[in-house]
């Protein structure tokens, strides 16, 4: 099944430093979304951009939105230890009738 | 309360056994959603429903069923249970248009022994 693709798979920063993230998926969507997981647990919806946006920010979080390139990027700013989870993208397909396709995730880790 | 509940969060089985997880919501949605997750595999779906009367399969459903008892109930089946299902399982409502993402449940742990 069609997959977004999250680069890179692991990432290991200081706390403090910023974290990015990218995803790039393979057709012409409606909506790209971005969610946490913790430890295993229940993923965490973040936020989401729909096609005809550019950039959307909530918080400490900025996610821009490259349609030509097919790909998206999720910053996070002055992260914290609390922000170490695994984040993945997660692509409606314009008629698939709205489900998720979802990436692999791009595991964060921030020190202390 | 949570806005999805699953049960039971942990549970060891064995080979052969049925099992049902169970899945409930509060978001008030109509569409819900069983995922399946496995290191280095990331989400799959098993089912989804877009209604009370509309059941689909999604990529994996071979082993599974489900059923949708009301709005807010949707539970998965292991018929059967095998060593290869063992995995963590997610349920997640969203509504119609998607645009609030969707609600995830804290998973399941399934271990088939």
């Amino acid at each position: 099944s069609q997959q977004g693709e999250e680069d890179p798979q692991a990432l290991s920063i200081q706390e403090g430093e910023n974290a990015t993230m990218n995803c790039s998926y393979k057709t012409s969507i409606n909506n790209l979304q971005w969610y946490r997981q913790n430890s295993g647990r229940g993923l965490v919806h973040l936020i989401l951009i729909r096609s005809n946006e550019r950039e959307k920010h909530s918080g400490r979080l900025r996610v821009t939105l490259d349609t030509s390139k097919k790909s998206s990027s999720l910053l996070i700013t002055a992260s914290r230890a609390a922000d170490t989870a695994s984040y993945f993208c997660a692509t409606v397909f314009a008629g698939n009738n709205r489900k998720l396709i979802w990436g692999l995730g791009t595991s964060l880790a921030v020190n202390p | 309360d949570a806005d999805v509940t699953q049960t039971p969060r942990n549970r060891i089985t064995k080979t052969g056994k049925r099992i049902m997880l169970e899945c409930s919501q509060t978001k008030g949605h109509d569409r819900m959603y069983w995922y399946r997750q496995d290191p280095g595999l990331g989400l799959r779906l098993i089912y989804y429903s877009f209604d009370v009367k509309d059941i689909n399969k999604g990529e994996i459903s071979d082993g599974y069923s489900v059923s949708r008892q009301a709005q807010a109930k949707f539970s998965l089946s292991l018929e059967s249970a095998i060593p290869n299902q063992t995995a963590l399982y997610f349920c997640a409502t969203s509504d119609y248009t998607g645009g609030d993402g969707y609600t995830f449940g804290s998973g399941t742990r399934l271990t088939v022994v």
